[in-house]
């Protein structure tokens, strides 16, 4: 167990629709990063956020968007959704987010219909 | 752009040989390299990691080899069992970026055969 919580563990939603996925970091860790995989690819670093900043951006869509609370959990929100947004969302944290190994969740399914 | 490369997206070992996986880079940039194992239905979990000033680090059965003049590592595990079976992904970021994020390549999935 990474200690990052993701939910909800799958998700099937419609074309065009918009959906909220959430993380909880380990405890104590400052920095929550998102990762997309779709088959057959890597995973893809989508966003970075340090202690409720924004710390550094990948290759996020502008119908994607994300933002880390106060209490350190971050949503990653989905919308206009499209067929090839069906992936595997990851979320990881680390404690300062520089050079650290992460400690990664064990996804969200997403499938879009 | 796939600046993290590996090149076999499977591979196969008998139980108790030695597992090499490889890993490419193109970015000089990079100065820490990470590795990477994910079983179905789970996160990656971290394996071993290798700062650019080290071409070798050890951590008992895995070593991980880093030859910056080639732009290339690889993960050795000796010997290997069957619960080694599972996707490994390299992964690379640049202190000096100005961010830090990791760069991950797209997996081997290794299978050990009893």
């Amino acid at each position: 167990d990474s200690g990052v919580t993701q939910t909800p563990k799958h998700l099937i939603t419609a074309t065009g629709q918009r959906v909220t996925l959430r993380c909880s970091p380990r405890s104590g860790d400052l920095s929550v990063y998102w990762y997309q995989q779709s088959l057959d690819q890597g995973l893809q670093f989508l966003i970075q956020y340090y202690n409720g900043e924004e710390r550094a951006k990948g290759n996020i869509l502008e119908r994607f968007s994300a933002q880390q609370f106060p209490d350190l959990h971050s949503e990653l929100n989905l919308s206009s959704l499209e067929l090839g947004d069906s992936a595997l969302y990851f979320c990881a944290s680390s404690s300062k987010g520089v050079n650290e190994k992460l400690f990664f969740g064990s996804g969200t399914q997403l499938s879009v219909l | 752009d796939q600046q993290v490369k590996q090149n076999s997206p499977s591979l196969s070992v008998q139980e108790g040989r030695i597992s090499i996986l490889n890993c490419d880079y193109t970015n000089s940039m990079f100065d820490y390299f990470l590795w990477y194992k994910k079983y179905p239905a789970e996160g990656p979990t971290f394996l071993i990691s290798i700062s650019s000033i080290k071409d070798k680090n050890e951590d008992g059965r895995f070593t991980v080899f880093l030859n910056k003049s080639a732009k290339h590592l690889s993960l050795h595990i000796v010997p290997s069992q069957p619960g080694d079976s599972a996707v490994y992904f390299c992964a690379a970021s640049g202190s000096n970026f100005g961010n830090e994020k990791l760069t991950f390549g797209t997996g081997t999935r290794l299978t050990i055969i009893p």
